[in-house]
């Protein structure tokens, strides 16, 4: 079946460092990407999404490309602040049965002022 | 706008006992969701309703858990009996336009 495969954290981090977090997916169709921030005490928030091959994703200074022929979505962003930190969530859904989202196990970021 | 509601924040109780969550969705959603989240095993989907009727529970644990959608506004999570391995954090979350989906702030269930 469809799933996600994420780097595991904690990835801590200095404040404006480079973030990088790995994400790559197997789906047997053409599925929707996602990236979903869960801040401490809160629910998940969607961050960004790309629908097709090619597409980049881009909230709030983080930005993802869905690359179909890497099977991957990593999530980047130039300068990382103190206010970042939180735990990350890679998903994707399937665009015919879309009622179902799958998540990756969450990649926790700690950045250090 | 008011997001999705969901209480108690925090619950504890003992083994045995009955728990129930409450989820309110944003107003005009139609499809309400409840996951179960824990470190073990991450975001579960537990069971979705579409315009308040169940339309995927496969993701219920067993018979111990029951689920209610009895209008657009309010739904409840019922555990009983419940057990120390149900402690987790439990999110419901509601969509208008899948796969787009609103979480709320989740209950943190604790069974001693």
């Amino acid at each position: 079946g469809d799933s996600v495969t994420q780097m595991e954290g904690p990835v801590t981090l200095s404040e404006e460092a480079f973030l990088t977090i790995n994400c790559t997916y197997t789906a047997t169709g053409y599925p929707s990407l996602f990236w979903y921030v869960q801040y401490p005490g809160e629910g998940l928030q969607l961050l960004l999404k790309a629908t097709k091959a090619d597409d980049k994703g881009s909230n709030k200074g983080f930005e993802a490309t869905y690359r179909k022929e890497t099977t991957s979505f990593h999530l980047e962003k130039g300068s990382v602040q103190v206010s970042d930190s939180a735990v990350y969530f890679c998903a994707l859904s399937d665009q015919v049965r879309d009622d179902k989202i799958i998540f990756g196990k969450g990649t926790r970021l700690h950045i250090l002022p | 706008d008011a997001g999705v509601i969901q209480s108690p924040r925090h619950e504890v109780t003992e083994m045995g006992q009955e728990v129930t969550l409450r989820c309110k969705p944003i107003s005009g959603h139609d499809y309400l969701f409840w996951y179960r989240q824990t470190m073990m095993r991450g975001l579960e989907l537990l069971i979705y309703f579409n315009n308040n009727v169940p339309i995927d529970d496969s993701g219920m644990p067993e018979d111990r858990f029951s689920a209610k959608m009895p209008n657009a506004s309010f739904s409840t999570l019922k555990i009983q009996p419940s057990e120390p391995r149900d402690s987790a954090v439990y999110f419901c979350a509601s969509s208008l336009k899948l796969p787009e989906q609103f979480f709320g702030p989740g209950t943190r269930l604790t069974v001693l």
